[in-house]
Formats: structure tokens, C-alpha cells, sequence
């Protein structure tokens, strides 16, 4: 079983659509649940953090969180084609020496 | 100001030869990272250090050694290499709080292509 699991997708949404992407993982010590944005060619950038069970908005992006479950999701209301990149979800753990632990990433595609 | 450079951003070489990426970073963080990432988009630790300490060593060949020789850089040389080393390696770094996991948002170099034929 893979540490950190994602779709690797490509989902696709017509614009103006939610997106919803999902991650689920194996340690339940995990701490600490980021989505990062990859556009093709570059680096990956932090667009939402979460610690605590719930929901976490921050403009157009949701992240929620469910510990019990160890499941991560991120959703992106109003997509823009702009959206269109590879999101990874990344898990890290107590004590681990700031090991982030990344999953495989899901290609959104954002159809206008 | 770039907060975490790298370079050279292209390598080409042949099997068996020796290269190296070099990091810094600019941000006073007291953490750096290097990442692989295969054609697949994986993105997968391989080395940290915290203040020129080697706090992660995963599952690494012996033929990639890191070096730290102060906090802001972070260098990676890589002896004899082989076709499967064809990768990106991004270099990362990040404030630790000691003995806190909770923060460190990792700031990302553009990366490095490193391709071995």
C-alpha cells in the first residue's frame, strides 16, 4: 500500500465547475496535509495546509480533512482554465524531520 | 531575488559519469530538502539536512552524496550514472520549529533535469 494515494487522473471539468480531488493515507500519526499546485515545467507551489479535522477554505479552494477515515480531499469552486495543473497531496508525520510524503499527484484539465 | 536557486537547470550526460546540482537558498531557513521526481510526476524525498546536519537519508544508492556546507546550501553529487537517474531533482527548504511538525511550508527550487544517456 502506498503511503499517500491519489487518482492520477486526468480529471476533467468544463469551467465554472467544482473540482473535487481526493488523497487518502496510511499513517495515522500524520500531522500536518498539504495541496500543492505543479503546472507543467515548474515547481511545485503550496496553495492550502491543514492540521485539524474540517474544512478549510481559503477563496475558490476547500480543503477537508478527515482523520478518522485518513482521507484528505481539496475542492476548487468556480475552476478556471488557469486551474489546469497536476495537484499533489502531501502527509507529513510527528517527529519526522520535516519528511513531506507525497502522493502521485492528480492532472486536473479545466475545459473552457 | 530567487528563494531557492538551482543550477545547472539541464544536464545532459553520458552513462557512468559524475554530476552535481548545487542549492541555495535565501530565505534563512535552517531546513533543505532534495527531492527526485520520476517521469511519472512522483515526487520522492531523498535527502534532509538542518543545519548542515543529514537528519533524512532514504533509500538511496550510495552513489548519490549530499553536502551542506552551511544552512543556506545544499549540493548533490552524483557518481557513475545510470539511465533510471534520468529525473528532476528539486531542492526544497523550510523553518523547522524543533520537535514540531505541524509547520514548515517547503519552498521549492524550479528543479533540475538531469538526463542520462
Amino acid at each position: 500500500q502506498k503511503e499517500v494515494e491519489q487518482n492520477s487522473g486526468p480529471l476533467s471539468v468544463p469551467e465554472g465547475a467544482i473540482a473535487s480531488l481526493n488523497c487518502t493515507y496510511s499513517d495515522r500519526g500524520s500531522q500536518s496535509f498539504f495541496w500543492y499546485r505543479q503546472y507543467s515545467g515548474k515547481s511545485p507551489e503550496l496553495i492550502m495546509f491543514i492540521y485539524s479535522n474540517g474544512d478549510k477554505e481559503d477563496g475558490r479552494f476547500t480543503a477537508q480533512l478527515n482523520k478518522a477515515s485518513q482521507y484528505v480531499s481539496l475542492l476548487i469552486r468556480d475552476s478556471q482554465p488557469s486551474d489546469s495543473a497536476t495537484y499533489l497531496c502531501a502527509v507529513r508525520g510527528y517527529n519526522q524531520g520535516g519528511k513531506l510524503i507525497f502522493g502521485q499527484g492528480t492532472e486536473l484539465s479545466v475545459k473552457p | 531575488d530567487t528563494a531557492v536557486s538551482q543550477t545547472p537547470k539541464y544536464l545532459v550526460t553520458q552513462m557512468g559519469n559524475d554530476k552535481s546540482i548545487k542549492c541555495e537558498q535565501n530565505l534563512g531557513h535552517d531546513t533543505m530538502y532534495w527531492y527526485k521526481q520520476d517521469s511519472k510526476k512522483f515526487l520522492k524525498i531523498m535527502f534532509s539536512y538542518n543545519n548542515k546536519e543529514l537528519i533524512i537519508n532514504e533509500t538511496v544508492p550510495n552513489r548519490f552524496s549530499p553536502k551542506s556546507p552551511d544552512k543556506a546550501h545544499l549540493n548533490l553529487h552524483i557518481n557513475s550514472l545510470e539511465l533510471g537517474d534520468s529525473a528532476v531533482y528539486f531542492c526544497a527548504s523550510s523553518q523547522e520549529t524543533a520537535g514540531l511538525a505541524r509547520t514548515g511550508e517547503l519552498f521549492f527550487g524550479e528543479g533540475s533535469r538531469l538526463t542520462v544517456l
